[in-house]
């Protein structure tokens, strides 16, 4: 089965760099997409199909991917941007929908 | 972009059904494919499943199967969840999504409703 592995935290200081992995064997060829989660609410699509971002989400959030590997990378992080992150890939072959764990993100 | 709404939230005894409800703002309902997510307490997401209203076709996740029941209805722009069998461990908040990525061959989540909180209690 599509396994999607994410660290279970990462703290950064602000105006620092956050980069969340999100690791899969079939992650090159599935497009990932990432949510960001604030307690209490709803997920928010931050990025898509690797690297696109909706309207609305700053230019600060971007993915990128490396072999088995994609990547969230927060920069000029803030306060607000303490939340939970999770990452999803479409599995082609079961045509559903694979979340990660999901990563904390503290904004030291 | 497609706005969805949620029913309120629902308390109920294990071994009851529940029936969650989704509404969709806009024309697009029939272009849309809607997916429910559920997530525990404390827990990460999870795939319940989700409804095609053009194709009129569902497809659950394996754990839910036989106890999951999507649909949909265009006339009101609404789709509904309901699982049945309530245990403890379904106590969640579940979330209905529209997909993004038609035509593609990958999906995402691109627009969320407020989720409904599901207490199973005795």
């Amino acid at each position: 089965s599509n396994v999607l592995t994410q660290p279970p935290s990462v703290s950064v200081a602000p105006g620092q760099t956050a980069r969340i992995t999100c690791g899969g064997n079939n992650i090159v060829f599935e497009g990932v997409h990432w949510y960001q989660q604030e307690p209490g609410q709803a997920p928010v699509l931050v990025v898509y199909d690797d690297s696109d971002r909706p309207s609305g989400i700053p230019e600060r959030f971007s993915g990128s991917i490396s072999g088995k590997t994609a990547t969230l990378t927060i920069s000029r992080v803030e306060a607000g941007d303490e939340a939970d992150y999770y990452c999803q890939v479409w599995d082609f072959s079961s045509d559903r929908p694979v979340f990660g764990g999901g990563t904390k993100l503290t904004v030291l | 972009q497609v706005q969805v709404v949620q029913s309120g939230a629902e308390v109920k005894k294990p071994g009851s059904s529940v029936k969650v409800s989704c509404k969709a703002s806009g024309d697009s309902f029939n272009n849309d494919a809607f997916s429910w997510v559920r997530q525990a307490p404390g827990q990460g997401l999870e795939w319940v499943g989700r409804v095609i209203p053009l194709f009129d076709t569902v497809d659950y996740a394996q754990r839910f199967r036989g106890r999951v029941t999507i649909t949909a209805d265009g006339s009101t722009s609404t789709t509904h969840m309901e699982l049945s069998s309530l245990r403890s461990e379904d106590t969640a908040v579940y979330y209905c999504a529209t997909e993004g990525g038609a035509g593609m061959r990958t999906h995402w989540f691109d627009s969320w409703g407020q989720g409904t909180l599901v207490t199973v209690s005795a």
